[in-house]
């Protein structure tokens, strides 16, 4: 079974860190780009950020960008987002989805992990 | 990166048919076919239901179908079921520089 599931999430302080994770099983990780997407409460979906199968290309929100980075092992099949700077609107249910290849739908999601950013 | 834009809701009764549009513009929706349609419950990760603008993934069924004119994509649900209340988001393509965008979402209530 295709399976993706985020671990990391938390509470954490204005302008604090966190590390989510992302285990991926049942599928070959290493041939699929993988994303992050983001749900604050009670709003819709953001896309956070996007990396290639090789980690050749990589791609941030503009809301994002500069504070968080993504990444991948794909021996470990995992994917990461390292998230700096943290703000109170960065306050939201993370998920990482994976991408149909030479697509961007989205075919499989994991259950989310929350982060909620507050002092 | 503005959101694509969607209906805030939209119902029907059952049986009946529904269409929930997206607008976006031509740097994205109307500039590529790579519109995709995601329905989320409340509580649950969202699930795809139509990609590349009109195409099903197996297990979709066929009430679904999508389709796009210009800058503006549409989902279509034929013959509502009551499992079909449900919020649907829209999202396309936007480039290399901004890659990928959501649409604000539709809130669908089965009447």
């Amino acid at each position: 079974e295709e399976q993706l599931v985020e671990s990391g999430g938390g509470l954490v302080q204005p302008g604090g860190s966190l590390r989510l994770s992302c285990a991926a099983s049942g599928f070959t990780f290493r041939s699929y780009s993988m994303y992050w997407v983001r749900q604050a409460p009670g709003k819709g979906l953001e896309w956070v950020s996007a990396m290639s199968e090789t980690s050749i290309y990589i791609f941030y929100a503009d809301s994002v960008r500069g504070r968080f980075t993504i990444s991948r092992d794909n021996a470990k099949n995992s994917l990461y987002l390292h998230m700096n700077s943290l703000r109170a609107e960065d306050t939201a249910v993370y998920y990482c989805a994976r991408a149909v290849p030479r697509s961007y739908a989205l075919d499989d999601w994991g259950q989310g992990t929350t982060v909620t950013v507050s002092s | 990166q503005s959101a694509l834009t969607q209906p805030p809701s939209a119902s029907g009764s059952p049986g009946q048919s529904v269409t929930i549009s997206c607008t976006g513009t031509s740097s994205d929706v109307g500039g590529y076919n790579s519109v995709s349609w995601y329905q989320q419950h409340p509580g649950t990760a969202p699930k795809l239901l139509i990609s590349e603008v009109s195409k099903r993934p197996s297990g979709v069924p066929d009430r679904f179908s999508g389709s796009k004119s210009g800058n503006t994509a549409s989902l279509t649900v034929s013959g509502l079921q009551a499992e079909d209340e449900a919020d649907y988001y829209c999202s396309s393509y936007a480039g290399s520089n901004v890659l990928y965008v959501f649409g604000t979402g539709t809130k669908v209530t089965v009447l």
